[in-house]
């Protein structure tokens, strides 16, 4: 079964250093999405991804925050200059369509733990 | 308000019981409802869609009532791999999905 692919699976990083979390998609979706989750707390959604640019972005996401496509396959989030409220778990998501009434699901990659120490 | 809520739980079940737990959303104008299920320190993993008539997969069925905004999930003949935080999750008409807190179920012998 085809499945979502993020590297590092832990990414220790000094504060205000850049950091920047990878993510193989599933082939043939088309939408891509960063999640994350705080230890201890709820999955909150960071941002939206087609067609080349953000379809939709939370409070959370920030200046501070980028995501690219930068070839076929790789869709990457970017930190600039990490803090220490960034350790959580980074999760990548795609699906096959996005918007309006589709249930068609989002299928998860298992995650990067980032620590900012 | 939440927009997503759970009871955290834990639900303890004897093995072979059933279980059932619900999620209430105050976004009125959500429109795909689904279960994810988390295993500690990993990844949610889809379990099911929601649909409005409602819907079993094997021992698992999902119900929605829009007009009380809720959402449950019933798990008959629990196993030992149930054990989990089971994830109530909601979209809207954009992309975004949110999450409830979970509802953790621990099946025991």
């Amino acid at each position: 079964e085809p499945e979502v692919t993020q590297t590092p699976s832990h990414q220790v990083t000094q504060m205000g250093q850049e950091v920047i979390l990878r993510c193989v998609p599933i082939s043939n979706h088309l939408y891509f999405y960063w999640y994350r989750q705080i230890l201890g707390q709820k999955v909150e959604f960071l941002v939206s991804f087609y067609n080349n640019e953000i379809s939709e972005k939370s409070e959370i996401f920030d200046d501070q925050f980028s995501v690219e496509r930068p070839d076929g396959s790789n869709f990457t989030l970017k930190i600039r200059s990490t803090k220490l409220e960034d350790s959580a778990m980074y999760f990548c998501a795609s699906s096959v369509q996005g918007h309006g009434l589709s249930n068609q699901p989002q299928h998860f990659g298992d995650g990067t733990r980032l620590s900012i120490l | 308000r939440k927009e997503v809520e759970q009871d955290p739980g834990p639900f303890n079940v004897p093995e072979g019981a059933t279980v059932a737990f619900n999620c209430t959303y105050s976004n009125s104008a959500s429109q795909s409802f689904f279960w994810y299920r988390q295993d500690c320190r990993k990844e949610p993993k889809l379990l099911m869609s929601v649909y409005s008539s409602g819907n079993e997969d094997g021992r698992f069925t999902a119900q929605l009532n829009r007009a009380s905004q809720y959402i449950s999930l019933l798990i008959r003949d629990s196993k030992l791999s149930d054990s989990a935080t089971y994830l109530c999750v909601v979209k809207a008409a954009g992309n975004k999905l949110t999450f409830g807190g979970g509802t953790r179920v621990l099946v025991k012998p």
